[in-house]
Protein backbone atom coordinates (compact mmCIF):
# COMPACT_ATOMS: atom_id res chain seq x y z
CA UNK A 1 0.00 0.00 0.00
CA UNK A 2 1.12 3.41 -0.45
CA UNK A 3 1.69 5.96 1.74
CA UNK A 4 3.75 8.57 3.31
CA UNK A 5 5.45 9.35 6.56
CA UNK A 6 6.29 12.62 8.59
CA UNK A 7 7.94 11.70 11.64
CA UNK A 8 7.61 15.04 13.28
CA UNK A 9 4.46 16.66 14.05
CA UNK A 10 6.02 19.71 15.17
CA UNK A 11 9.73 21.47 13.95
CA UNK A 12 10.75 24.61 16.05
CA UNK A 13 13.25 26.58 14.40
CA UNK A 14 15.10 30.40 15.16
CA UNK A 15 15.10 32.60 12.42
CA UNK A 16 17.52 32.87 10.18
CA UNK A 17 18.96 29.75 11.09
CA UNK A 18 18.45 26.32 8.06
CA UNK A 19 14.97 24.05 8.49
CA UNK A 20 14.16 20.59 7.23
CA UNK A 21 10.59 19.06 7.06
CA UNK A 22 11.36 15.00 6.86
CA UNK A 23 9.28 13.16 4.70
CA UNK A 24 9.51 9.31 3.74
CA UNK A 25 7.16 7.37 1.18
CA UNK A 26 6.42 4.09 0.27
CA UNK A 27 5.58 3.29 -3.12
CA UNK A 28 5.30 0.81 -5.24
CA UNK A 29 7.70 1.86 -8.57
CA UNK A 30 8.88 5.21 -9.18
CA UNK A 31 6.95 8.11 -7.12
CA UNK A 32 5.89 11.97 -8.31
CA UNK A 33 6.54 13.77 -4.86
CA UNK A 34 4.92 16.87 -3.86
CA UNK A 35 4.98 19.44 -1.22
CA UNK A 36 2.08 21.59 -0.48
CA UNK A 37 1.82 24.22 2.44
CA UNK A 38 -1.34 25.49 4.20
CA UNK A 39 -1.76 28.79 5.99
CA UNK A 40 -4.40 29.14 8.85
CA UNK A 41 -7.87 29.63 7.20
CA UNK A 42 -6.77 29.02 3.52
CA UNK A 43 -6.29 25.89 1.61
CA UNK A 44 -3.31 24.32 0.82
CA UNK A 45 -1.27 25.83 -1.84
CA UNK A 46 2.04 24.03 -3.82
CA UNK A 47 5.58 24.37 -3.28
CA UNK A 48 7.17 22.02 -5.43
CA UNK A 49 7.72 18.74 -6.64
CA UNK A 50 9.70 15.98 -8.34
CA UNK A 51 8.91 14.35 -11.00
CA UNK A 52 12.25 13.42 -12.60
CA UNK A 53 15.85 14.65 -13.09
CA UNK A 54 17.91 16.38 -10.66
CA UNK A 55 17.38 14.82 -6.63
CA UNK A 56 17.43 19.16 -5.84
CA UNK A 57 14.03 20.59 -6.69
CA UNK A 58 13.68 24.14 -6.00
CA UNK A 59 9.92 25.71 -5.29
CA UNK A 60 8.28 28.52 -4.01
CA UNK A 61 9.92 31.13 -1.67
CA UNK A 62 13.36 29.80 -1.00
CA UNK A 63 12.51 26.11 -0.55
CA UNK A 64 14.04 23.33 -1.75
CA UNK A 65 13.22 19.65 -1.60
CA UNK A 66 16.35 16.62 -2.00
CA UNK A 67 14.35 13.43 -3.50
CA UNK A 68 16.74 10.06 -2.60
CA UNK A 69 15.67 7.11 -3.94
CA UNK A 70 18.01 5.13 -1.31
CA UNK A 71 16.31 6.15 1.67
CA UNK A 72 13.29 6.78 -0.06
CA UNK A 73 13.09 10.82 1.50
CA UNK A 74 12.04 13.84 0.13
CA UNK A 75 12.67 16.55 2.89
CA UNK A 76 11.85 19.74 2.44
CA UNK A 77 14.99 22.60 2.92
CA UNK A 78 15.22 26.12 3.14
CA UNK A 79 18.51 27.77 4.27
CA UNK A 80 17.80 30.62 6.17
CA UNK A 81 14.26 30.29 7.89
CA UNK A 82 11.46 33.36 8.07
CA UNK A 83 8.85 33.89 10.72
CA UNK A 84 6.42 33.91 7.92
CA UNK A 85 7.20 30.39 6.89
CA UNK A 86 5.56 29.37 10.25
CA UNK A 87 2.52 26.94 8.56
CA UNK A 88 1.44 23.70 8.45
CA UNK A 89 3.32 21.94 5.72
CA UNK A 90 2.68 18.42 3.83
CA UNK A 91 4.10 15.77 1.75
CA UNK A 92 2.12 14.03 -0.82
CA UNK A 93 2.99 11.09 -3.12
CA UNK A 94 1.67 9.66 -6.51
CA UNK A 95 2.39 6.70 -8.51
CA UNK A 96 3.29 6.26 -12.30
CA UNK A 97 0.12 5.36 -13.11
CA UNK A 98 -0.37 6.66 -16.63
CA UNK A 99 -4.64 6.50 -16.08
CA UNK A 100 -7.26 9.58 -15.49
CA UNK A 101 -7.54 10.99 -12.21
CA UNK A 102 -4.12 11.67 -10.05
CA UNK A 103 -5.03 11.19 -6.21
CA UNK A 104 -2.25 12.07 -3.82
CA UNK A 105 -1.87 10.81 -0.44
CA UNK A 106 -0.59 12.60 1.62
CA UNK A 107 0.94 12.48 4.82
CA UNK A 108 0.26 13.66 8.32
CA UNK A 109 1.82 17.08 8.02
CA UNK A 110 4.52 18.78 10.46
CA UNK A 111 3.72 22.33 12.02
CA UNK A 112 6.69 24.76 11.59
CA UNK A 113 7.45 27.44 13.96
CA UNK A 114 10.09 29.59 12.89
CA UNK A 115 10.74 31.97 16.33
CA UNK A 116 12.01 35.45 16.18
CA UNK B 1 -3.82 34.58 -10.26
CA UNK B 2 -6.91 32.24 -10.37
CA UNK B 3 -7.84 30.06 -7.32
CA UNK B 4 -10.05 27.75 -6.60
CA UNK B 5 -13.19 28.61 -4.75
CA UNK B 6 -15.36 26.59 -2.17
CA UNK B 7 -18.72 27.94 -0.30
CA UNK B 8 -19.85 27.72 1.95
CA UNK B 9 -16.54 28.31 4.60
CA UNK B 10 -18.56 26.67 7.47
CA UNK B 11 -21.26 24.38 6.91
CA UNK B 12 -23.53 23.30 10.31
CA UNK B 13 -25.97 20.39 9.91
CA UNK B 14 -27.96 17.74 11.88
CA UNK B 15 -27.43 14.51 11.17
CA UNK B 16 -29.08 12.48 8.38
CA UNK B 17 -29.79 16.06 6.70
CA UNK B 18 -28.18 15.99 3.02
CA UNK B 19 -25.40 18.70 2.48
CA UNK B 20 -24.22 20.00 -0.81
CA UNK B 21 -20.41 21.50 -0.59
CA UNK B 22 -20.01 23.54 -3.71
CA UNK B 23 -16.61 24.63 -5.42
CA UNK B 24 -15.62 26.38 -8.41
CA UNK B 25 -12.33 24.95 -10.18
CA UNK B 26 -10.36 26.83 -12.22
CA UNK B 27 -11.44 27.70 -15.61
CA UNK B 28 -9.32 26.14 -18.14
CA UNK B 29 -9.07 22.83 -15.72
CA UNK B 30 -10.18 19.28 -16.73
CA UNK B 31 -9.80 17.20 -13.75
CA UNK B 32 -11.35 18.29 -10.46
CA UNK B 33 -10.93 16.20 -7.11
CA UNK B 34 -12.40 16.46 -3.54
CA UNK B 35 -10.10 15.44 -0.32
CA UNK B 36 -11.57 15.90 3.28
CA UNK B 37 -9.52 16.25 6.41
CA UNK B 38 -10.78 15.09 9.82
CA UNK B 39 -9.81 17.40 12.95
CA UNK B 40 -6.00 16.13 13.71
CA UNK B 41 -5.80 13.37 10.90
CA UNK B 42 -4.15 13.32 7.31
CA UNK B 43 -5.73 14.84 4.20
CA UNK B 44 -7.61 12.33 2.65
CA UNK B 45 -8.87 11.56 -0.89
CA UNK B 46 -12.27 10.98 -1.86
CA UNK B 47 -12.87 11.51 -5.55
CA UNK B 48 -11.49 12.41 -8.66
CA UNK B 49 -13.94 13.63 -11.68
CA UNK B 50 -13.22 14.02 -15.22
CA UNK B 51 -14.65 14.29 -18.54
CA UNK B 52 -18.47 14.41 -16.52
CA UNK B 53 -17.58 11.16 -14.54
CA UNK B 54 -15.75 9.52 -11.85
CA UNK B 55 -12.12 8.37 -12.42
CA UNK B 56 -11.52 7.15 -9.10
CA UNK B 57 -13.25 7.11 -6.18
CA UNK B 58 -11.74 5.94 -2.26
CA UNK B 59 -13.03 3.37 0.13
CA UNK B 60 -14.50 6.22 2.04
CA UNK B 61 -17.03 7.63 -0.96
CA UNK B 62 -19.44 5.45 -0.56
CA UNK B 63 -23.53 5.31 -1.34
CA UNK B 64 -23.97 8.38 0.89
CA UNK B 65 -21.40 10.73 -1.78
CA UNK B 66 -22.01 11.87 -5.04
CA UNK B 67 -20.48 14.49 -7.11
CA UNK B 68 -21.92 16.26 -9.90
CA UNK B 69 -20.55 18.96 -12.38
CA UNK B 70 -23.87 20.90 -13.20
CA UNK B 71 -22.72 23.76 -15.04
CA UNK B 72 -19.68 24.91 -16.81
CA UNK B 73 -17.94 26.60 -13.38
CA UNK B 74 -19.25 24.42 -10.33
CA UNK B 75 -18.33 21.05 -9.10
CA UNK B 76 -20.77 19.80 -5.89
CA UNK B 77 -19.93 17.03 -3.62
CA UNK B 78 -23.43 15.93 -2.19
CA UNK B 79 -23.63 14.04 1.14
CA UNK B 80 -27.07 12.38 1.28
CA UNK B 81 -27.52 11.54 4.86
CA UNK B 82 -24.44 12.93 7.08
CA UNK B 83 -22.97 11.34 9.84
CA UNK B 84 -21.42 12.64 12.93
CA UNK B 85 -18.21 11.06 11.43
CA UNK B 86 -18.64 13.03 8.59
CA UNK B 87 -17.69 16.19 10.89
CA UNK B 88 -14.21 17.39 9.17
CA UNK B 89 -12.66 20.21 6.62
CA UNK B 90 -13.36 19.44 2.95
CA UNK B 91 -10.80 20.54 0.51
CA UNK B 92 -12.04 21.04 -3.06
CA UNK B 93 -8.92 20.63 -6.27
CA UNK B 94 -8.49 20.87 -9.78
CA UNK B 95 -5.66 20.53 -12.03
CA UNK B 96 -5.32 21.42 -15.76
CA UNK B 97 -4.88 17.69 -17.14
CA UNK B 98 -3.46 15.11 -15.84
CA UNK B 99 0.15 15.44 -17.78
CA UNK B 100 1.51 18.46 -19.64
CA UNK B 101 3.12 17.44 -22.93
CA UNK B 102 4.24 21.51 -22.81
CA UNK B 103 6.32 20.54 -19.57
CA UNK B 104 6.37 16.81 -19.74
CA UNK B 105 5.31 16.86 -16.12
CA UNK B 106 2.55 15.45 -14.18
CA UNK B 107 0.28 18.81 -13.63
CA UNK B 108 0.00 19.82 -9.92
CA UNK B 109 -3.42 20.26 -8.04
CA UNK B 110 -4.70 23.24 -6.82
CA UNK B 111 -6.75 23.39 -3.60
CA UNK B 112 -9.70 25.60 -2.49
CA UNK B 113 -10.01 27.23 0.76
CA UNK B 114 -11.90 24.28 2.17
CA UNK B 115 -15.42 24.12 3.79
CA UNK B 116 -15.94 22.74 7.46
CA UNK B 117 -18.08 20.80 8.08
CA UNK B 118 -20.01 20.13 11.21
CA UNK B 119 -22.32 17.26 11.69
CA UNK B 120 -24.73 17.26 15.04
Amino acid sequence: AQSVAQPEDQVNVAEGNPLTVKCTYSVSGNPYLFWYVQYPNRGLQFLLKYITGDNLVKGSYGFEAEFNKSQTSFHLKKPSALVSDSALYFCAVRTRIYNQGGKLIFGQGTELSVKP
Amino acid sequence: EPEVTQTPSHQVTQMGQEVILRCVPISNHLYFYWYRQILGQKVEFLVSFYNNEISEKSEIFDDQFSVERPDGSNFTLKIRSTKLEDSAMYFCASSEGWWSRQTDSYNEQFFGPGTRLTVL
